[in-house]
């Protein structure tokens, strides 16, 4: 079935570090793709997305590349903040139509040490 | 004001018990999910609704039920709680629109304790 994988977390980084949280998928068809972030006590809230192969999605500083040779949707930043420390989902949106419905990542928590 | 309201935000009960959470939005939109999010599985749905009348149900609806009351009310009942029903509760909206991958707006949770 259709499903997206994370790397296991938590990732622990200094700030200034550079940042990659690597992200594959398994879907039938040509899904688009989505970074969302959950701060602690808050829900998630998009961070990027990208609709076709090739796309690049950038927000704040992170950008992902949908590559569809490699099933790949991998989140980078080059310098990290202590504020990015909060838990990153990557999802998909499965076509056709126009449903909404989003199939999530296990997730992955970011701790930036000053 | 929050676009997306959860209510309660915290909520403890017992084994047995019926339980409504609550979900209200102001963003307009016509579609609402229910997530639940457990660690190490991300967030499953649970249900979802594209508008007052066209409810369905999502990968674990199972020992769940929910009522769409109107556009900006979206609610989910435990008609008979468990304890692996523990969870961090999340509801969500997104637009219809024209672009087929519209984002959707999370509630900050309700953390529920079925003891």
């Amino acid at each position: 079935g259709d499903s997206v994988t994370q790397m296991e977390g938590p990732v622990t980084l200094s700030e200034e570090a550079f940042l990659t949280i690597n992200c594959t998928y398994t879907a039938t068809g040509y899904p688009s793709l989505f970074w969302y972030v959950q701060y602690p006590g808050e829900g998630l809230q998009l961070l990027l997305k990208a609709t076709k192969a090739d796309d690049k999605g950038s927000n704040k500083g992170f950008e992902a590349t949908y590559r569809k040779e490699t099933t790949s949707f991998h989140l980078e930043k080059g310098s990290v903040q202590v504020s990015d420390s909060a838990v990153y989902f990557c999802a998909l949106s499965l076509p056709p139509g126009n449903t909404g419905k989003l199939i999530f990542g296990q997730g992955t928590t970011l701790q930036v040490k000053p | 004001d929050a676009d997306v309201t959860q209510t309660p935000r915290n909520r403890i009960t017992k084994t047995g018990k019926r339980i409504m959470l609550e979900c209200s939005q102001t963003k307009g939109h016509d579609r609402m999910y229910w997530y639940r999010q457990d660690p190490g599985l991300g967030l499953r749905l649970i249900y979802y609704s594209f508008d007052v009348k066209d409810i369905n149900k999502g990968e674990i609806s199972d020992g769940y039920s929910v009522s769409r009351q109107a556009q900006a009310k979206f609610s989910l009942s435990l008609e008979s709680a468990i304890p692996n029903q523990t969870a961090l509760y999340f509801c969500a909206t997104s637009d219809r629109g024209t672009d087929s991958n519209q984002p959707q707006h999370f509630g900050d949770g309700t953390r529920l304790s079925i003891l």
